[in-house]
């Protein structure tokens, strides 16, 4: 148990539709990353919230936003989906600050299939 | 270039044996964070084991070891007395810091498979 969930589990969405996936990381952790991961591929960097504010992002369009709350939960937003967006998301959450290393806690993933 | 090489698409090992899954990393910082996570098919990222960089002996957690060679940047996790439920994904991750933020790099993963 890593203390952190996310929901949906699964969901299908039609192109050009909007999602909202969510994380709820544990008490004190307040950095929390997302990642994409393709089939058959290792996880992608998305971006990172670091106290309710973005302080990084990989290289994935402006379609995908996120928003990050006090309470430790967070949301990724997806804008306009494409077929390609079809990926396990993933959330982490690290009690330490982002410019520390140290292991990440995930969730078990959102499963977004887009036809 | 890559950053995380995992050569080792798939493993075959029996019950009670040890096995060694590679990595192989690319960074130029002198500070940096080496990760192993399993992945079942659940989904779910499960750490296992953490080396840093600066870190003089290997890191160990139970059954699993982390073969620091530094000089080769290699990261090599070795599973002892492999159990069927290690049957999984496994990933090599670095961690690096940019600009102010950390971020987890994974390479493709090894599929392990454990046999009776």
């Amino acid at each position: 148990e890593t203390g952190v969930t996310q929901s949906p589990t699964h969901l299908i969405k039609t192109r050009g539709q909007q999602v909202t996936l969510r994380c709820s990381s544990q008490s004190g952790h307040n950095t929390v990353s997302w990642y994409q991961q393709a089939l058959g591929q290792g996880p992608q960097f998305i971006f990172q919230y670091y106290r309710e504010e973005e302080n990084g992002r990989g290289n994935f369009p402006p379609r995908f936003s996120g928003l990050q709350f006090p309470n430790y939960s967070s949301e990724l937003n997806v804008n306009a989906l494409e077929l390609d967006d079809s990926a396990l998301y993933l959330c982490a959450s690290s009690p330490r600050t982002p410019g520390e290393t140290g292991e990440l806690f995930f969730g078990e993933g959102s499963r977004l299939t887009v036809l | 270039a890559q950053k995380i090489t995992q050569t080792q698409p798939g493993m075959f090992v029996q019950e009670k044996e040890a096995v060694t899954l590679d990595c192989t990393y690319d960074t130029s910082d002198p500070s940096y964070g080496l990760f192993w996570y399993k992945q079942p098919s659940s989904g779910e990222m499960i750490f296992l084991i953490y080396q840093g960089s600066y870190d003089q002996q290997n890191a160990t957690e139970g059954r699993y070891s982390l073969n620091f060679q530094k000089a080769r940047k290699s990261a090599n996790l070795v599973i002892s007395a492999s159990q069927l439920g290690d049957s999984a994904m496994y990933f090599c991750a670095m961690r690096e810091v940019n600009s102010g933020y950390s971020t987890l790099t994974f390479g493709k993963g090894t599929m392990l498979l454990v046999s009776p």
